[in-house]
């Protein structure tokens, strides 16, 4: 059964700083990985899709590797800014056995940048 | 217009009293989801579905239908409301093809509260 865990839970960091947050999975059987931000009370907005194949993704400030191998993503934020704060979310497909048809999610981390 | 659209975004009921949560969009994909997420426990899906005449239960299906009216329409109801249903709940599409869901997008939510 795939869980995926997200760690730290919360942070908090001045504004400017780079930052690192992280996701590991139990099952790296994987198609592809998908990192969101969802403000408070809001949908989740898409940052960034890895494939499988690829080691990582960049979008603007933001860049995402994964690695299968060993079950972990992390999601880096060069530059923060009071307006990344939100919480962001992974989602990878689930096992073989529980379907790979649906996304598992992690809890999140919630990040607040302070100006 | 946003791709994802969610119908009522908030809504307060009663106990017993059905309700419908409509979802509509505009990126022609086949695949769509209802989730809810609830705080500590992130995104479960309810119900899924892969083309017009496809209906799947997701992990917490209990006391949810739905209805796949058309490509574009996916809408999730509770029969006789109860206040443990009281959460916010997403739509969410995507243009999988076999095992790989593919990238997942959001609607914006439907907050319900049930008294």
């Amino acid at each position: 059964k795939q869980e995926v865990t997200q760690i730290p839970a919360a942070l908090s960091v001045p504004e400017g700083e780079n930052l690192v947050l992280n996701c590991s999975f139990t099952d790296s059987a994987i198609y592809n990985l998908q990192w969101f931000r969802q403000d408070p009370g809001k949908g989740l907005t898409s940052l960034l899709l890895i494939q499988s194949s690829q080691r990582e993704q960049t979008s603007g400030r933001l860049n995402a590797s994964l690695d299968k191998s060993s079950g972990r993503s992390t999601l880096y934020i060069a530059a923060s800014q009071p307006g990344d704060s939100a919480t962001y979310l992974c989602a990878v497909p689930g096992s073989p056995t529980s379907g790979t048809y649906k996304y598992i999610f992690g809890t999140g981390t919630r990040l607040k940048v302070l100006a | 217009d946003a791709d994802v659209t969610q119908t009522p975004r908030n809504r307060i009921t009663k106990t017993g009293k059905r309700i419908m949560l409509e979802c509509s969009q505009t990126k022609g994909h086949d695949r769509m989801y209802w989730y809810r997420q609830d705080p500590g426990l992130g995104l479960r899906l309810i119900y899924y579905s892969f083309d017009v005449k496809d209906i799947n239960k997701g992990e917490i299906s209990d006391g949810y239908s739905v209805s796949r009216q058309a490509q574009a329409k996916f809408s999730l109801s509770l029969e006789s409301a109860i206040p443990n249903q009281t959460a916010l709940y997403f739509c969410a599409t995507s243009a999988g093809t076999g095992g790989n869901t593919g990238e997942l997008f959001f609607g914006e939510g439907s907050r319900l509260t049930v008294l």
